[in-house]
Parts: structure tokens; sequence; C-alpha cells
């Protein structure tokens, strides 16, 4: 159980483009989802939380306009990176946490940006 | 404000021995604590948590932690490591933010190398 997907795993995509990542629990409802991103040999670090139907909080520093996020369902989120540029290629990871559990955070496999 | 710190950028040991990783936290409150490991490539496995009660906690694939309190530490440990453990394992603390859900804070990650 508590099983969270992420589509695409990998994604190659030219500079000035926008790229959507998807993020799914397929076996539970989510509260809330949040989203990581991590350089190469270094920790996870959160970009924003969503709650579905509302706004996502977004860390400081996160451009809000350039990482879209969409909580549109307890079993969806979306970010979205506008205008992608080389310095935003990364590992991007998502989390959520369940309905009633919401201490603990499953993690979907992750999603590996190059942009050139 | 919360924190996590984990001493050891890598820890080796030998397959058949115990393992330590260690982790050590500063929170305000009660600690929620928590250890994952990620494979390469991949998004992060949760293992096990502490929220409360025993200050042993067993979780998956035979590892185990030990809560104690007057030293701040969480050490994840195994009896006997296998090559398959081989991976980068991360400590985190909740960090309980306004609206109710739950942040996690991570460690830099220890990578743990066990050889044949």
């Amino acid at each position: 159980g508590a099983v969270v997907s992420q589509h695409p795993s990998w994604v190659i995509c030219k500079s000035g483009t926008s790229v959507k990542i998807e993020c799914r629990s397929l076996d539970f409802q989510a509260t809330t989802m949040f989203w990581y991103r991590q350089f190469p040999k270094q920790s996870l670090m959160l970009m924003a939380t969503s709650n579905e139907g509302s706004k996502a909080t977004y860390e400081q520093g996160v451009e809000k306009d350039k990482f879209l996020i969409n909580h549109a369902s307890l079993t969806l989120s979306t970010l979205t990176v506008t205008s992608a540029h080389p310095e935003d290629s990364s590992f991007y990871i998502c989390s959520a946490s369940q309905v009633g559990v919401r201490e603990t955070q499953y993690f979907g496999p992750g999603t590996r940006l190059l942009v050139l | 404000a919360q924190s996590v710190a984990q001493p050891e950028d890598q820890v080796n040991v030998a397959e058949g021995n115990p393992l330590t990783v260690k982790c050590t936290y500063s929170v305000s409150g009660n600690p929620y604590l928590f250890w994952y490991v990620q494979y390469p490539n991949r998004g992060l496995q949760f293992l096990l948590k502490y929220i409360t009660g025993d200050n042993l906690v067993k979780g998956s694939y035979g590892f185990e932690a030990e809560f104690n309190k007057s030293q701040t530490s969480f050490h994840l440990k195994k009896p006997s490591a296998l090559v398959s453990d081989s991976a980068l394992y991360f400590c985190a603390v909740r960090d309980m933010v306004s609206g109710g859900y739950n942040k996690l804070i991570f460690g830099a990650g220890t990578r743990l190398a066990v050889h044949p």
C-alpha cells in the first residue's frame, strides 16, 4: 500500500519550453502533496506544499510563477516548470501524505529533467 | 527551528556485520522522526518512524532505530548488513506548520556501502 507514481520518469526538453510532471497516489487519498528538488549528491529541498483544492504554499526562494503546482484531486498533483532553462535541470520528487496518517510522507520514484 | 544532522557522509561495513547510521535532532516539543532510503535514480522509500511509545522502532528490511531523548539521537541500525543495503539513507524530522500539514526537514544523507 501507499504507492506514489510519477510521470514521466525522464524528460528532455529545449530551453524555453514548459514541462509538466504528474504525481499520483495510486492506492490512497492524499491530503497533502509535496514537491522536492534534489541536486546530485545532495539532500532534498522542499519546493512547495499543496493541499487539494487550494493554492500551493511555496518555500522561500522558489518562484511560484516558474513552478506552477496544481492539486486538482486527492490523488493527483502536477508540477509545471514554465520556460525551462538549463539551470532547472534536476531530479524532481513528489511525496504524498495519506488522509488520517498525515505525519508520514510516501515518495514517488522521481522525475529527471534535462533542459538543453 | 527543527533540524537533523547526519554526521557521517559515508559509512562502510562488511557484509554480515552490524551497521549503524547516525542521526541527531533538534526540535521544540516532541519529535516525530523518520528514516528513508534512496537507491540510485529513485525516490525515497519509507523505512520507519518514531512518534511515541517504545524507544526501539522496527521497520522495513530488518532495520530498526533507537530513539534516545537524552542524547537527542535516532540512529538507524541493522544486526547483519547485506550488500543490497548499499544506498543513501536520510533521517528526517517533522516540522509542523500552520495549516496543520506536516513538513519534513531532511538531513544531508549518509551513503552506506556494504562490502562483500
